[in-house]
């Protein structure tokens, strides 16, 4: 299957930072991809839903102007975590899609801890 | 807006025991997916279900999708510890996917 990779896998901030997660499509196009937030023992939370060359669309209750999303091409998409709290410290994972409605490829996920 | 759910929440069972877990939809689904996540791991597809009705194996898999649309089932035979993880159903709903709860499955040796 398609890989998709994400960068760092870990990372440990002090609060009021902000933090960059990337995440790549290694050998297909993605024209959707989606950031998803998994707190321990729940399921994945979609924060927002991105395609190459437009805004993203995000969930209710997902604040746009602190968690921003660029899909600048169609291998890679950024999320920034801006002035990070320790309340945001999560599992987030990207998954890359040809197009709505098939099949997700995920990537290995981001471990973020703000202290 | 749409909501999936997923029953059970937590299934224990002995090695060499089925295991069954269904996923239920407010609104009618479109195209069903399940994914498996394995502790400590990410999301993996496992199928996509999109005709009412239908019924797709993977060896000791078996994947159905209910006549209406609104419910779809994932049942192991004969289960094994490799099949430890949590099971998750998802729709897309409008632009969005949305994912069911998931099932937490372990399997005791």
């Amino acid at each position: 299957g398609a890989v998709v990779s994400q960068h760092p896998s870990r990372v440990i901030c002090k609060s009021g930072t902000s933090v960059k997660i990337e995440c790549r499509s290694l050998d297909f196009q993605a024209t959707t991809m989606f950031w998803y937030r998994q707190f321990p023992k729940q399921s994945l939370m979609l924060m927002a839903t991105s395609n190459e060359g437009s805004k993203a669309t995000y969930e209710q209750g997902v604040e746009k102007d602190k968690f921003l999303i660029n899909h600048a091409s169609l291998t890679l998409s950024t999320l920034t975590v801006t002035s990070a709290h320790p309340e945001d410290s999560s599992f987030y994972i990207c998954s890359a899609a040809l197009g709505l409605g098939t099949r997700q490829f995920f990537g290995p996920g981001t471990r973020l801890t703000v202290l | 807006g749409q909501q999936v759910m997923q029953i059970p929440q937590y299934q224990h069972v002995q090695e060499g025991e089925d295991f069954t877990t269904y996923c239920n939809s407010s609104t009618t689904l479109s195209n069903i997916q399940w994914y498996k996540q394995r502790p400590g791991g990410h999301p993996v597809f496992l199928i996509q279900l999109v005709k009412s009705g239908e019924v797709k194996k993977q060896k000791r898999l078996t994947f159905q999708f209910g006549e209406a649309k609104k419910n779809s089932s994932l049942h192991i035979t004969a289960t094994q510890t490799t099949d430890v993880g949590t099971y998750f159903c998802g729709d897309n709903y409008g632009q969005n996917f949305v994912f069911g709860p998931g099932t937490r499955l372990s399997v005791l040796p």
